[in-house]
Protein backbone atom coordinates (compact mmCIF):
# COMPACT_ATOMS: atom_id res chain seq x y z
CA UNK A 1 0.00 0.00 0.00
CA UNK A 2 0.79 3.59 -0.05
CA UNK A 3 3.85 4.55 1.97
CA UNK A 4 4.70 8.03 3.47
CA UNK A 5 7.73 8.70 5.64
CA UNK A 6 7.48 11.85 7.96
CA UNK A 7 10.16 13.06 9.61
CA UNK A 8 11.62 13.68 11.92
CA UNK A 9 9.62 11.76 14.89
CA UNK A 10 9.95 14.38 17.18
CA UNK A 11 11.99 17.31 17.63
CA UNK A 12 12.96 18.86 20.90
CA UNK A 13 13.83 23.24 20.12
CA UNK A 14 14.51 26.57 21.97
CA UNK A 15 11.83 29.06 21.56
CA UNK A 16 12.65 31.46 18.80
CA UNK A 17 14.12 28.52 16.76
CA UNK A 18 13.40 27.52 13.40
CA UNK A 19 12.15 24.20 12.35
CA UNK A 20 11.50 22.17 9.47
CA UNK A 21 9.81 18.86 9.16
CA UNK A 22 9.60 16.94 5.74
CA UNK A 23 7.17 13.81 4.24
CA UNK A 24 8.11 11.56 1.32
CA UNK A 25 5.92 9.07 -0.02
CA UNK A 26 6.63 5.96 -2.65
CA UNK A 27 3.96 7.44 -5.09
CA UNK A 28 3.26 10.66 -6.90
CA UNK A 29 0.69 13.06 -5.17
CA UNK A 30 -1.76 15.60 -6.61
CA UNK A 31 -2.19 17.29 -2.96
CA UNK A 32 -0.41 17.92 -0.47
CA UNK A 33 -1.37 18.99 3.55
CA UNK A 34 0.03 20.04 6.95
CA UNK A 35 -2.28 19.63 9.77
CA UNK A 36 -1.22 20.40 13.56
CA UNK A 37 -3.18 18.59 16.17
CA UNK A 38 -3.36 19.80 19.87
CA UNK A 39 -3.86 17.25 23.31
CA UNK A 40 -7.30 16.02 22.76
CA UNK A 41 -8.29 18.07 19.56
CA UNK A 42 -8.67 16.70 16.01
CA UNK A 43 -6.19 17.92 13.39
CA UNK A 44 -6.80 21.51 12.01
CA UNK A 45 -5.31 22.48 8.59
CA UNK A 46 -2.62 24.60 8.44
CA UNK A 47 -1.53 25.04 4.67
CA UNK A 48 -2.54 22.91 1.77
CA UNK A 49 -0.82 22.74 -1.52
CA UNK A 50 -2.10 21.54 -5.12
CA UNK A 51 0.74 22.40 -7.72
CA UNK A 52 4.47 20.79 -7.94
CA UNK A 53 6.98 23.58 -7.10
CA UNK A 54 4.13 25.47 -4.73
CA UNK A 55 5.26 27.40 -2.16
CA UNK A 56 2.86 28.99 0.23
CA UNK A 57 2.99 30.33 4.00
CA UNK A 58 0.88 30.84 6.54
CA UNK A 59 2.20 33.36 9.14
CA UNK A 60 5.19 31.95 10.17
CA UNK A 61 4.54 28.69 8.44
CA UNK A 62 5.80 27.51 5.46
CA UNK A 63 5.72 24.49 3.08
CA UNK A 64 6.00 23.37 -0.29
CA UNK A 65 5.02 21.19 -2.72
CA UNK A 66 8.05 19.13 -3.97
CA UNK A 67 9.14 19.00 -7.86
CA UNK A 68 8.58 15.06 -7.89
CA UNK A 69 5.59 15.28 -6.37
CA UNK A 70 6.69 13.01 -4.07
CA UNK A 71 7.82 14.92 -1.08
CA UNK A 72 6.71 18.14 0.66
CA UNK A 73 7.92 20.10 3.74
CA UNK A 74 6.73 22.53 6.56
CA UNK A 75 8.99 25.45 7.90
CA UNK A 76 8.18 26.77 11.19
CA UNK A 77 10.36 30.58 11.71
CA UNK A 78 10.88 31.97 14.89
CA UNK A 79 8.89 28.80 17.19
CA UNK A 80 6.91 29.86 20.15
CA UNK A 81 5.44 28.09 23.07
CA UNK A 82 2.33 27.32 21.81
CA UNK A 83 3.64 25.56 18.54
CA UNK A 84 3.94 22.28 20.67
CA UNK A 85 1.91 19.75 19.06
CA UNK A 86 2.01 16.84 17.02
CA UNK A 87 2.35 18.02 13.05
CA UNK A 88 1.07 15.68 10.15
CA UNK A 89 1.49 15.66 6.97
CA UNK A 90 -0.96 14.32 4.37
CA UNK A 91 -1.25 13.80 0.85
CA UNK A 92 -3.78 12.97 -1.72
CA UNK A 93 -3.25 10.28 -5.19
CA UNK A 94 -3.61 11.47 -8.65
CA UNK A 95 -6.15 8.30 -8.50
CA UNK A 96 -7.44 7.80 -5.39
CA UNK A 97 -9.94 9.65 -2.98
CA UNK A 98 -8.76 8.64 0.22
CA UNK A 99 -5.83 10.95 2.14
CA UNK A 100 -3.01 9.17 3.02
CA UNK A 101 -1.59 10.10 6.49
CA UNK A 102 2.01 10.27 7.78
CA UNK A 103 2.88 9.58 11.26
CA UNK A 104 3.32 12.64 12.81
CA UNK A 105 5.99 15.08 13.94
CA UNK A 106 5.90 16.04 17.74
CA UNK A 107 7.27 19.33 18.80
CA UNK A 108 8.38 20.41 21.96
CA UNK A 109 9.31 24.39 22.25
CA UNK A 110 11.53 25.09 25.25
CA UNK A 111 10.94 28.68 26.60
CA UNK B 1 -21.27 25.50 16.19
CA UNK B 2 -19.96 25.80 12.30
CA UNK B 3 -17.02 23.14 13.12
CA UNK B 4 -17.78 19.32 12.44
CA UNK B 5 -19.56 17.83 15.67
CA UNK B 6 -18.55 14.49 17.02
CA UNK B 7 -20.24 12.58 19.77
CA UNK B 8 -19.99 11.06 22.46
CA UNK B 9 -16.22 13.05 23.04
CA UNK B 10 -15.66 9.90 25.57
CA UNK B 11 -16.88 6.30 25.66
CA UNK B 12 -16.04 3.72 28.27
CA UNK B 13 -17.29 0.18 27.80
CA UNK B 14 -16.90 -3.52 28.13
CA UNK B 15 -15.12 -5.86 25.67
CA UNK B 16 -17.92 -7.59 23.77
CA UNK B 17 -20.40 -4.53 23.71
CA UNK B 18 -21.58 -2.42 20.72
CA UNK B 19 -20.98 1.35 20.19
CA UNK B 20 -22.50 4.01 17.71
CA UNK B 21 -20.42 7.30 17.09
CA UNK B 22 -21.57 10.05 15.74
CA UNK B 23 -20.21 12.59 13.49
CA UNK B 24 -22.09 16.14 12.84
CA UNK B 25 -20.18 17.34 9.02
CA UNK B 26 -19.88 20.95 8.61
CA UNK B 27 -23.60 22.28 6.80
CA UNK B 28 -23.06 21.92 2.80
CA UNK B 29 -20.26 19.72 2.64
CA UNK B 30 -20.85 16.46 0.63
CA UNK B 31 -17.93 14.54 1.80
CA UNK B 32 -17.60 12.69 5.12
CA UNK B 33 -14.75 10.65 6.16
CA UNK B 34 -13.92 8.45 9.65
CA UNK B 35 -10.47 8.05 10.49
CA UNK B 36 -9.01 5.84 13.77
CA UNK B 37 -6.34 7.34 15.46
CA UNK B 38 -4.53 4.72 17.96
CA UNK B 39 -1.99 6.41 20.91
CA UNK B 40 1.28 7.89 19.29
CA UNK B 41 0.20 7.22 15.57
CA UNK B 42 -1.08 8.71 12.86
CA UNK B 43 -4.64 8.52 11.35
CA UNK B 44 -5.81 5.23 9.59
CA UNK B 45 -8.37 5.94 7.11
CA UNK B 46 -11.85 3.65 7.87
CA UNK B 47 -14.47 4.95 5.26
CA UNK B 48 -15.80 7.64 2.84
CA UNK B 49 -19.14 9.10 2.07
CA UNK B 50 -19.11 11.16 -0.98
CA UNK B 51 -22.97 12.26 -1.62
CA UNK B 52 -25.25 9.69 -2.87
CA UNK B 53 -22.43 7.36 -4.24
CA UNK B 54 -21.62 3.98 -3.03
CA UNK B 55 -18.98 4.42 0.30
CA UNK B 56 -15.73 3.65 -0.28
CA UNK B 57 -15.09 1.12 3.03
CA UNK B 58 -11.81 0.07 2.03
CA UNK B 59 -10.27 0.62 5.18
CA UNK B 60 -12.73 -0.71 7.32
CA UNK B 61 -10.48 -3.16 9.48
CA UNK B 62 -13.19 -5.94 9.64
CA UNK B 63 -16.86 -6.80 9.28
CA UNK B 64 -17.67 -5.66 13.03
CA UNK B 65 -17.20 -2.46 11.47
CA UNK B 66 -19.87 -0.27 9.94
CA UNK B 67 -20.59 3.27 8.84
CA UNK B 68 -24.07 4.79 7.94
CA UNK B 69 -24.61 8.20 6.51
CA UNK B 70 -28.52 9.51 6.61
CA UNK B 71 -29.82 12.06 4.24
CA UNK B 72 -26.61 13.25 2.96
CA UNK B 73 -25.64 14.77 6.57
CA UNK B 74 -25.09 12.83 10.01
CA UNK B 75 -23.31 9.53 9.88
CA UNK B 76 -23.00 6.51 12.62
CA UNK B 77 -19.76 4.34 12.72
CA UNK B 78 -20.64 1.69 14.46
CA UNK B 79 -18.64 -0.71 15.72
CA UNK B 80 -19.94 -4.32 16.81
CA UNK B 81 -18.47 -7.09 19.75
CA UNK B 82 -16.34 -4.53 20.41
CA UNK B 83 -12.24 -6.02 21.14
CA UNK B 84 -9.81 -4.15 23.43
CA UNK B 85 -7.36 -3.19 20.03
CA UNK B 86 -10.74 -1.23 19.10
CA UNK B 87 -9.34 1.11 21.39
CA UNK B 88 -8.65 4.62 19.95
CA UNK B 89 -9.71 7.94 19.31
CA UNK B 90 -12.32 7.63 15.62
CA UNK B 91 -12.42 11.57 13.80
CA UNK B 92 -14.65 12.05 11.31
CA UNK B 93 -13.73 14.94 8.87
CA UNK B 94 -16.11 16.90 6.12
CA UNK B 95 -15.31 18.63 3.08
CA UNK B 96 -16.80 20.37 0.71
CA UNK B 97 -16.01 17.54 -2.10
CA UNK B 98 -13.68 14.98 -2.78
CA UNK B 99 -11.96 16.73 -5.45
CA UNK B 100 -9.11 18.26 -3.92
CA UNK B 101 -10.84 20.07 -1.45
CA UNK B 102 -9.25 19.83 2.77
CA UNK B 103 -10.99 18.28 4.95
CA UNK B 104 -11.57 19.65 8.56
CA UNK B 105 -11.85 17.39 11.04
CA UNK B 106 -13.87 16.71 14.58
CA UNK B 107 -12.44 16.50 17.90
CA UNK B 108 -13.19 12.76 18.21
CA UNK B 109 -14.50 10.47 20.32
CA UNK B 110 -12.41 8.96 22.44
CA UNK B 111 -13.19 4.91 22.62
CA UNK B 112 -11.30 2.78 25.74
CA UNK B 113 -12.65 -0.96 25.52
CA UNK B 114 -12.06 -2.63 29.35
Amino acid sequence: GQQLNQSPQSMFIQEGEDVSMNCTSSSIFNTWLWYKQDPGEGPVLLIALYKAGELTSNGRLTAQFGITRKDSFLNISASIPSDVGIYFCAGRETSGSRLTFGEGTQLTVNP
Amino acid sequence: GAGVSQSPSNKVTEKGKDVELRCDPISGHTALYWYRQSLGQGLEFLIYFQGNSAPDKSGLPSDRFSAERTGGSVSTLTIQRTQQEDSAVYLCASSLGHLQQPQHFGDGTRLSIL
